[in-house]
């Protein structure tokens, strides 16, 4: 499984964008990348899923380069809802899968 | 829209106890997954079940088994409870294939503390 490094904590104002990087240097062809997001004693949320380029829905954009070393979860926007851990995970979409959380990020949005 | 329903949403359990937590996916989802999560610490992959045999163990202690039914809920049995089981218990559920659009989704959580 892709072990993947992020930031501790950012800190961001209500409406900016907040762009969150994820690094997974040992990535494997068929991983995905996956993000989630977590308030407080809830369970993990889906955000966006992307394999490679770029990726949008309605709420994040999600960035791949070519390498797929790196990931850069883009929230525009954000208000103070929005302040939550979030968490890039890496794995394969086989039958036989698990998501290993590594250390999210601290997201705190500041009126 | 059905979620993920975890029961129960709370247990008090006393050291040395036994607790049960349930979980019921999502119809149509076949793979279920328990997850511990304790105070200021990330969720940890327990153990998970696909189409009813478990397909993959994570740091899940002897003290504790699971399984999943023909219905395909599941129910995480733990024994002997110690302090530090003390944490959140997530169970999340998965179709039989990932579609690159949608991911796990993860119920509310059982919140368990062992006195």
């Amino acid at each position: 499984l892709a072990k993947t490094t992020q930031p501790i904590s950012m800190d961001s104002y209500e409406g900016q964008e907040v762009n969150i990087t994820c690094s997974h240097n040992n990535i494997a062809t068929n991983d995905y990348i996956t993000w989630y997001q977590q308030f407080p004693s809830q369970g993990p949320r889906f955000i966006i899923q992307g394999y490679k380029t770029k990726v949008t829905n309605e709420v994040a954009s999600l960035f791949i380069p070519a390498d797929r070393k790196s990931s850069t979860l883009s929230l525009p926007r954000v208000s103070l809802s929005d302040t939550a851990v979030y968490y890039c995970l890496v794995g394969s979409s086989g039958s036989a899968r698990q998501l290993t959380f590594g250390s999210g990020t601290q997201l705190t949005v500041l009126p | 829209a059905a979620g993920v329903i975890q029961s129960p949403r709370h247990l008090i359990k006393e050291k040395r106890e036994t607790a049960t937590l349930k979980c019921y996916p999502i119809p149509r989802h076949d793979t279920v997954y328990w997850y511990q999560q304790g105070p200021g610490q990330d969720p940890q992959f327990l153990i998970s079940f696909y189409e009813k045999m478990q397909s993959d163990k994570g740091s899940i202690p002897d003290r504790f088994s699971a399984q999943q039914f023909s219905d395909y809920h599941s129910e995480l049995n733990m024994s002997s409870l110690e302090l530090g089981d003390s944490a959140l218990y997530f169970c999340a559920s998965s179709p039989p294939t990932l579609q690159g659009k949608e991911g796990y989704t993860f119920g509310s959580g059982t919140r368990l503390t062992v006195v």
